[in-house]
């Protein structure tokens, strides 16, 4: 199964707050990512938080961390229908740098 | 700063028949991956070169699927014969390498693959 998992779809209204949760198996985790993909498009990375924090804002977007639980959301304040999109939760550890692990996805659909 | 290129971004072809995928990386980056993506699934590594030497192709299925970054730079990854199971956008992404402090991957707009 997935080292990375995530909820499927996630429906919130314009200007709520969108909360999506991932949680993870690896131990070794050094870096937890957020990356959105919009239709027909690649990945972008959107914030990523460092395992020794627990916690990283950066404008509208919130991470938070809880590594005893292996637990990563994003908090999105005042969701915008520019929102709607794939998002994913994505794990790397020091002895696999660079090899991304990532969960399904969660897609994010914004209604006016 | 240009992104990651990749053509064609969407092949159409039968099954037992052959494909190719190009990729350039940023300038500069010396990490080229190539990921598998299915329909309704996360990103999953095929293969990590490291300058033009392969890093990590522990999944990918080498009976069918071979890719190369000769020089270093441009990488293509190569499909033959196709299955119905090799459906997939395959995305091309790089980074600076080991040492950059925070792994991020810039990932291309894809290649959809369609296999009937």
């Amino acid at each position: 199964g997935e080292d990375v998992e995530q909820s499927l779809f996630l429906s919130v209204r314009e200007g709520d707050s969108s909360v999506i949760n991932c949680t993870y198996t690896d131990s070794s985790s050094t870096y937890l990512y957020w990356y959105k993909q919009e239709p027909g498009a690649g990945l972008q990375l959107l914030t990523y938080i460092f395992s020794n924090m627990d916690m990283k804002q950066d404008q509208r977007l919130t991470v938070l961390l809880n590594k005893k639980d292996k637990h990563l959301s994003l908090r999105i304040a005042d969701t915008q229908t520019g929102d709607s999109a794939i998002y994913f939760c994505a794990e790397i550890s020091t002895d696999s740098w660079g090899k991304l692990q990532f969960g399904a996805g969660t897609q994010v659909v914004v209604t006016p | 700063e240009a992104g990651v290129a990749q053509s064609p971004r969407y092949k159409i072809i039968e099954k037992r028949q052959s494909v190719a995928f190009w990729c350039n990386p940023i300038s500069g980056h010396a990490t080229l991956y190539w990921y598998q993506q299915i329909l309704g699934q996360g990103p999953k590594l095929l293969i990590q070169f490291q300058n033009n030497g392969v890093v990590d192709d522990s999944q990918l299925p080498k009976d069918r699927f071979s890719a190369e970054r000769l020089k270093g730079v441009d990488s293509t990854l190569k499909i033959q014969p196709a299955k119905l199971e090799d459906s997939a956008v395959y995305l091309c992404a790089s980074s600076l390498g080991p040492g950059e402090d925070t792994g991020e991957l810039f990932f291309g707009e894809g290649s959809r693959l369609t296999v009937l």
